[in-house]
């Protein structure tokens, strides 16, 4: 049975900062995803990741993949307000998302 | 952009009521899902549906039941609310190895 884990629950960062996500999974996974939520809104997909040593990059935000460690990692670089949100990565497997517990960022000045 | 949607947006019931929450979408994928979020907590899966005439339980147990007469539409309705009932509805659909959200419905059981 796939179980995805994520740390920190919590982050709190200042503006500028770089800080890294963790999302660790305990069996296999054909595909890795993040995603944002916003209090109060749905999910909005950031990244699948599909292969080891994937690596994929939008603005402030990259994401990676390591299938052999089961570890995916969500890098932030120099944090800004804007990015305050929960960040969620989920698991594939047999059709299904499996979901972590979810990293609730604030980014203050 | 995803077009997947949900009705309604925010529900008050009674105790006791029954109520359909409906999902919509037009990519004709096959796969849909629905799952229940607690604010800020991670989601659950309660049921998915692989195609017409296909429901299946997710992993949460829930008191609710799903239908999929067509591709596009796939309800969830609660036979009798209560307020454990309470939290937001989120339903997606899947395809092109993407998984797509609807804005959710967040429901609330007095």
């Amino acid at each position: 049975e796939l179980k995805v884990e994520q740390n920190p629950l919590f982050l709190s960062m200042q503006e500028g900062k770089n800080y890294t996500i963790y999302c660790n999974y305990s069996t296999t996974s054909d595909r890795l995803y993040w995603y944002r939520q916003d209090p109060g809104k749905s999910l909005e997909s950031l990244f699948v990741l599909l292969s080891n040593g994937a690596v994929k990059q939008e603005g402030r935000l990259m994401a990676s993949l390591d299938t052999k460690a089961r570890l995916s990692t969500l890098h932030i670089t120099a944090a800004v307000h804007d990015l305050s949100a929960t960040y969620f990565c989920a698991g594939h497997n047999t059709d299904k998302l499996i979901f972590g517990t979810g990293t609730r960022l604030q980014v203050f000045p | 952009e995803a077009d997947i949607y949900q009705t309604p947006r925010y529900l008050v019931i009674g105790t006791g009521k029954k109520i359909t929450l409906e999902c919509s979408q037009t990519m004709g994928h096959d796969k849909m899902y629905w799952y229940q979020q607690d604010p800020g907590m991670e989601l659950h899966l309660i049921h998915y549906s692989y195609g017409v005439n296909s429901t299946e339980k997710g992993d949460l147990s829930s008191e609710s039941t799903v239908s999929r007469i067509r591709t596009e539409h796939f309800p969830l309705t609660l036979e009798s609310a209560r307020p454990s009932h309470t939290s937001q509805y989120l339903c997606a659909s899947s395809g092109g190895g993407q998984q797509y959200f609807g804005p959710g419905t967040r429901l609330t059981v007095t």
